[in-house]
């Protein structure tokens, strides 16, 4: 069975602090690992897609990884307007096109 | 930009009752998918749906829901008799690629989902 394990499960930093969050995958074949924000009350925001190990992506401050077992999201001086939840997802090849998610990291970044 | 839109935004209804969620994708979509989220877990996969048909399923997706295309826009869910645990976020999500031997590796567009509350 695919799993997907995140943490933290929150973190708080203050403005300008720059952290990592963590998802760590266990799946049978990896198709694809996504990463989404999600703000309180609203549907998953599409931020990621890395296919294969050593794959890295930016966009802004984020800066998304991969290795064989787990993926890094990156916050490089983080601003109050990126508190949200941070979900990471995985697909595998055996599975279609769903989905499985991880718990996510809720991130508070205080001005 | 394109984006996938969700009606109600919250639906109240008593246990037993039927409910129809619904959902527009955004409108060059070929793949739709829906999802729910229990407040404070994970995000989960409940079905997918191509084609007229459906392509995968979870065992959360039993007897109880449904899906269909009525017209070619709409995407919907309905859930027959809902039950208290029925309580969550529900989001519909597609994606553009045509399916071609090997699935696609397209990111899935999310909508603003449904929050649908049993009593």
């Amino acid at each position: 069975e695919d799993q997907v394990t995140q943490s933290p499960e929150a973190l708080r930093l203050q403005e300008g602090e720059s952290s990592s969050l963590n998802c760590s995958y266990t799946v049978s074949g990896l198709r694809g690992l996504f990463w989404y924000r999600q703000d309180p009350g609203k549907g998953p925001e599409f931020l990621f897609t890395l296919y294969s190990a050593g794959e890295e992506k930016e966009k802004e401050r984020l800066k998304a990884t991969l290795t064989k077992k787990e993926s890094f999201l990156h916050i490089t001086a983080p601003k109050p307007e990126d508190s949200a939840t941070y979900l990471c997802a995985v697909q595998a090849h055996n599975a279609g096109n769903m989905l499985t998610f991880g718990g996510g990291t809720r991130l508070m970044v205080k001005p | 930009e394109p984006e996938v839109t969700q009606t109600p935004s919250h639906q109240v209804t008593q246990m037993g009752q039927e409910v129809i969620l619904r959902c527009v994708p955004i409108s060059n979509h070929l793949y739709f998918y829906w999802y729910r989220q229990i407040l404070g877990q994970k995000v989960e996969f409940l079905v997918s749906f191509y084609n007229n048909e459906i392509s995968e399923k979870s065992e959360i997706f039993d007897d109880q829901f449904s899906v269909e295309r009525p017209d070619g826009s709409n995407f919907t869910l309905k859930i027959r008799s809902t039950k208290l645990e029925d309580s969550a976020m529900y989001f519909c999500a597609s994606i553009p690629t045509r399916l071609a031997g090997t699935l696609s590796y397209n990111e899935q567009f999310f909508g603003p989902g449904t929050r649908l509350t049993v009593l």
